[in-house]
């Protein structure tokens, strides 16, 4: 089993609906996790960080975190289209930093 | 003023050829990375100093050859390139060593081998 799980997508949809995003890990070290926003032919940038299980709100995104089911998520309200972007998340712990595979979206309008 | 620069922004060089990229960020964090993207958005990590100290050196071939002068700036320098060698390169900074610091990526050096 692969540390972090993203499935790559696409995820193509339409403006104004609400995206959803996860993760699985397999780590029990990880105790912090982030999820960044990468617009084509730029550099990741961090869209989210949270470190305890629950949700945590930031304008229109939420990142929900459940450690007992090694899974988290991130969820998208009132899509636009300049959400359109690779999502990727990320978990650190115990000095380790791993990455998912990152989930494109696009969101039509 | 990008926190983190990276130079060039595109690398286009022929298999066996050297080639270095440059990095530097002026947030004063202590630690710098270097990533590699491949085709598929997978980020992996390379190299990570901690104040000008080698912290993280994952199994990279020894073709890559990282340098930090001081803890503003992380080079990476490439020898005999190969055509696998092709990605994007992103060098990122974060204010402490540790995985719960997160992470200011520049915009990456696209590398293309031919």
């Amino acid at each position: 089993q692969k540390e972090v799980e993203q499935d790559p997508g696409p995820l193509s949809v339409p403006e104004g609906a609400i995206v959803s995003l996860n993760c699985t890990y397999s780590n029990s070290a990880f105790q912090y996790f982030m999820w960044y926003r990468q617009y084509s032919r730029k550099g990741p940038e961090l869209l989210m960080y949270t470190y305890s299980s629950g949700n945590k709100e930031d304008g229109r995104f939420t990142a929900q975190v459940d450690k007992s089911s090694k899974y988290i998520s991130l969820f998208i309200r009132d899509s636009q289209p300049s959400d359109s972007a690779t999502y990727l998340c990320a978990m650190g712990g115990n000095n380790r930093l791993a990455f998912g595979k990152g989930n494109q979206v696009v969101v039509i309008p | 003023d990008t926190a983190v620069s990276q130079t060039p922004k595109y690398l286009v060089t022929q298999m066996g050829n050297d080639k270095s990229i440059k990095c530097e960020q002026n947030l004063g964090h202590d630690t710098m990375y270097w990533y590699k993207q491949d085709s598929k958005k997978f980020l992996k990590i390379m190299f990570s100093y901690n104040n000008k100290e080698l912290i993280i050196n994952e199994t990279v071939p020894n073709r890559f050859s990282p340098k930090s002068p001081d803890k503003a700036h992380l080079n990476l320098h490439i020898n005999s390139l190969e055509l696998g060698d092709s990605a994007v390169y992103f060098c990122a900074s974060s204010p402490t060593r540790g995985t719960n610091s997160p992470l200011h990526f520049g915009n990456g050096t696209r590398l293309t081998v031919t």
